[in-house]
């Protein structure tokens, strides 16, 4: 129990166009989700939290029209990197809270890396 | 504000011996601190917690932790290593106040490399 899942689990674009990462809750409700970002040999840096329903909440540096956080249902969010340029080239990872079991423990998806060209 | 140090990018061990891998926090007030296990093409996964109560911690797979204060470490130990232990393994602290699991700050993580 308690999987979660991104997809794709790596992708390519060219630089303008934009990238749609999805995060799921195989077999539990999330009522928070969490968006990190981690470069090579580098930590997970966390970018925003995403709540079911309502807006996401960003950290501080990270553009939220860059990076579209949906979370539409409980079993999903979103991240939509817009316009993207090399420098988004990263490995983003995403993780979930089972809002039944209500320990606060995260559940990590297994990460998407980008590469914009 | 928190901050992990993991004071080795990689460490090495044949199978059977033991694995001590490093790590040192900062910290404003008393911390939450945890270790996540990533295997290649896998999420990560909680190896154990510590938040205030035994200060030595047991995980699964018979790794454990010991939170120290005086030295503000929190290594990660496990008598003897198994090949299946070879992964990528982060320490992590809890950021802010009664935030629980939430509000992460990740070390950088230690490769752990396994040998015959």
């Amino acid at each position: 129990g308690a999987v979660v899942s991104q997809h794709p689990s790596w992708v390519i674009c060219k630089s303008g166009t934009s990238v749609k990462i999805e995060c799921r809750s195989l077999d539990f409700q999330a009522t928070t989700m969490f968006w990190y970002r981690q470069f090579p040999k580098q930590s997970l840096m966390l970018m925003a939290t995403s709540n079911e329903g309502s807006k996401a909440t960003y950290e501080q540096g990270v553009e939220k029209d860059k990076f579209l956080i949906n979370h539409a249902s409980l079993t999903l969010s979103t991240l939509t990197v817009t316009s993207a340029h090399p420098e988004d080239s990263s490995f983003y990872i995403c993780s979930a809270e089972d809002r039944a079991k209500n320990t606060g423990e995260l559940f990590f998806g297994e990460g998407s890396r980008l590469t914009v060209l | 504000a928190q901050s992990v140090t993991q004071l080795d990018s990689h460490v090495s061990v044949s199978e059977g011996t033991p694995v001590l891998l490093r790590c040192n926090y900062s910290s404003s007030y008393s911390p939450s601190l945890f270790w996540y296990v990533q295997h290649p093409n896998k999420g990560l996964q909680l190896l154990l917690k510590y938040t205030s109560a035994a200060t030595l911690v047991k995980g699964i797979n018979g790794f454990e932790a010991e939170f120290k204060k005086s030295e503000t470490s929190f290594h990660l130990t496990k008598p003897s290593a198994h090949m299946s232990d070879a992964a990528e393994y982060f320490c992590v602290v809890s950021r802010g106040m009664n935030t629980g699991f939430q509000k992460l700050v990740f070390g950088t993580g230690t490769r752990l490399l396994v040998s015959p």
